[in-house]
C-alpha cells in the first residue's frame, strides 16, 4: 500500500524568506501523480502544484515550485518570498496512474511571521 | 462558476442519533470523493464514485457510514447511531474526470460534533 509521511509537523519562516517542506512517499509503481494542497483556516483545500513522475522536470507554480527526487521518493515544496497568506496548513498527496483516491499525508503547519 | 458545496457547515447531533452530510459537486465533475479530517490529523479516505457507482469505499470506517449518489450529481454520506469519535470535519470533493491528472476540488466541510 502507498503511503505518504510528512516528518515537520510544524514550521514558520519570516515574511519574503524562504521555506522547503519535506514530503516522502512509498510506492512500488513507476508511474504516479504527486500533488501539493493548501488549507488555511477556512478549511477549504486548494490545490498549490502538481508533479506526473515521469516528467524529469520540476513543477514550478510563481512562487511555488518542488523537488522532486523520483530514486529517493521525495517531494519537497519550496516557498519563495514566503507571504503572511501563506500561513496553512500543507497537505502532500499521492494518486497512482490509476486515478481514483489521493492518499495524503498528515500535513505540515506553515506560520509566516511578519 | 460554483464550487463544491457542502451542507450544513456545520452539525452538532447527540450520540445515537443519525446524520447526513450533503455534497453538491462542480456541475459536470463525474467523480466525487468523501474524506474525513479529524481534529489536527490528515485526510483519510472514506469513499469516491464515478458516476453513481462507488468504485472504492475501502475506507468508510464501519457499517454505520454509508454514502450514495443520484443522478451523477448529489451525494450523500449517512452516519448511523452516531459516536463521540465520529466527530471530525468531512470533506467532499470532485473532479471532471476519474482519471489521474484530474485535480479534485474541494468544498468547505461539514464539522461534525457528537455530544
Amino acid at each position: 500500500a502507498q503511503t505518504v509521511t510528512q516528518s515537520q509537523p510544524e514550521m514558520s519562516v519570516q515574511e519574503a524568506e524562504t521555506v522547503t517542506l519535506s514530503c516522502t512517499y512509498d510506492t512500488s509503481e513507476s508511474n504516479y501523480y504527486l500533488f501539493w494542497y493548501k488549507q488555511p483556516p477556512s478549511r477549504q483545500m486548494i490545490l498549490v502544484i502538481r508533479q506526473e513522475a515521469y516528467k524529469q522536470q520540476n513543477a514550478t507554480e510563481n512562487r511555488f515550485s518542488v523537488n522532486f527526487q523520483k530514486a529517493a521518493k521525495s517531494f519537497s515544496l519550496k516557498i519563495s518570498d514566503s507571504q503572511l497568506g501563506d500561513t496553512a496548513m500543507y497537505f502532500c498527496a499521492f494518486r497512482d496512474n490509476q486515478g481514483g483516491k489521493l492518499i495524503f499525508g498528515q500535513g505540515t503547519e506553515l506560520s509566516v511571521k511578519p | 462558476g460554483a464550487g463544491v458545496s457542502q451542507s450544513p457547515s456545520n452539525k452538532v447531533t447527540e450520540k445515537g442519533k443519525d446524520v447526513e452530510l450533503r455534497c453538491d459537486p462542480i456541475s459536470g465533475h463525474t467523480a466525487l470523493y468523501w474524506y474525513r479530517q479529524s481534529l489536527g490529523q490528515g485526510l483519510e479516505f472514506l469513499i469516491y464514485f464515478q458516476g453513481n457507482s462507488a468504485p472504492d469505499k475501502s475506507g468508510l470506517p464501519s457499517d454505520r457510514f454509508s454514502a450514495e449518489r443520484t443522478g451523477g450529481s448529489v451525494s450523500t454520506l449517512t452516519i448511523q447511531r452516531t459516536q463521540q469519535e465520529d466527530s471530525a470535519v468531512y470533506l467532499c470533493a470532485s473532479s471532471l474526470r476519474e482519471g489521474p491528472n484530474s485535480p479534485l476540488h474541494f468544498g468547505n466541510g461539514t464539522r461534525l460534533t457528537v455530544t
